[in-house]
């Protein structure tokens, strides 16, 4: 009964290091997609996938790098984090985007310190 | 491209007020999905709406109702009898049938006060 979960919940790193954000989603929805949320800004989309190895770039996609092997696992990672990559992550599912039922499910976000 | 605008940054109401939250969006696309999220305190995303372009008919679930208008391209959202708990940031989204991305409004932090 898990839904969507993010691991970690929180964390601090420092500039230059690399940094792996873990989403995974029980329901086998096709789409799954990643957010950032900044103060005045709403959240914006970085990456998603249609699909097991379908990626696809967002609003803000520098210095993200996503992979999807598997349909339940969506991972963002951070090459080289900067301070301006400090942020509340959201990743997100969805089983379409069109129709009745059309509607994305978000984790619990992973809250990031870049220090 | 596409747009939502929230224009109201801040309301803070007494308990019991209504409290109308506006949301105007910008899109080409003659099919399209709108929504209404909230993020309580705790800061999950909870999704409250869903609208598609086709359907202008009124919303309204216990407190809460939604006014959509195709002509001034807007999905109003009202809470009737405000509480303390409705006290939350709350976001507008729009989406294209074409791409399922989500482009999200700003976010209108409101405060009940009781």
């Amino acid at each position: 009964d898990a839904g969507i979960t993010q691991s970690p919940r929180y964390k601090i790193t420092e500039t230059g290091r690399q940094v792996t954000l873990m989403c995974h989603q029980t329901w086998s929805h096709s789409y799954m997609f990643w957010y950032r949320q900044d103060l005045g800004h709403g959240l914006r989309l970085i990456y998603y996938s249609a699909a097991a190895d379908i990626t696809d770039k967002g609003e803000v996609p520098d210095g993200y790098v996503v992979s999807r092997s598997k349909t339940e696992n969506f991972p963002l990672t951070l090459e080289s984090a900067t301070r301006s990559q400090t942020s509340v992550y959201f990743c997100a599912s969805s089983e379409s985007w069109t129709g009745s039922s059309y509607e994305q499910y978000f984790g619990p976000g992973t809250r990031l310190t870049v220090t | 491209a596409q747009k939502v605008t929230q224009a109201q940054t801040e309301i803070s109401v007494v308990e019991k007020e209504d409290v109308t939250l506006d949301c105007v969006y910008e899109t080409r696309d003659t099919t399209y999905y709108l929504f209404w999220y909230k993020q309580p305190p705790s800061g999950e995303l909870v999704f409250l709406i869903r609208r598609n372009s086709f359907d202008e008919q009124n919303e309204i679930s216990g407190r809460y109702s939604w006014n959509f208008q195709k002509s001034t391209s807007s999905f109003n959202f009202t809470i009737t009898a405000s509480q303390v708990v409705d006290s939350a940031v709350y976001f507008c989204a729009l989406s294209s049938s074409n791409t399922g991305k989500l482009i999200f409004g700003q976010g209108t932090t409101l405060q009940v006060k009781p």
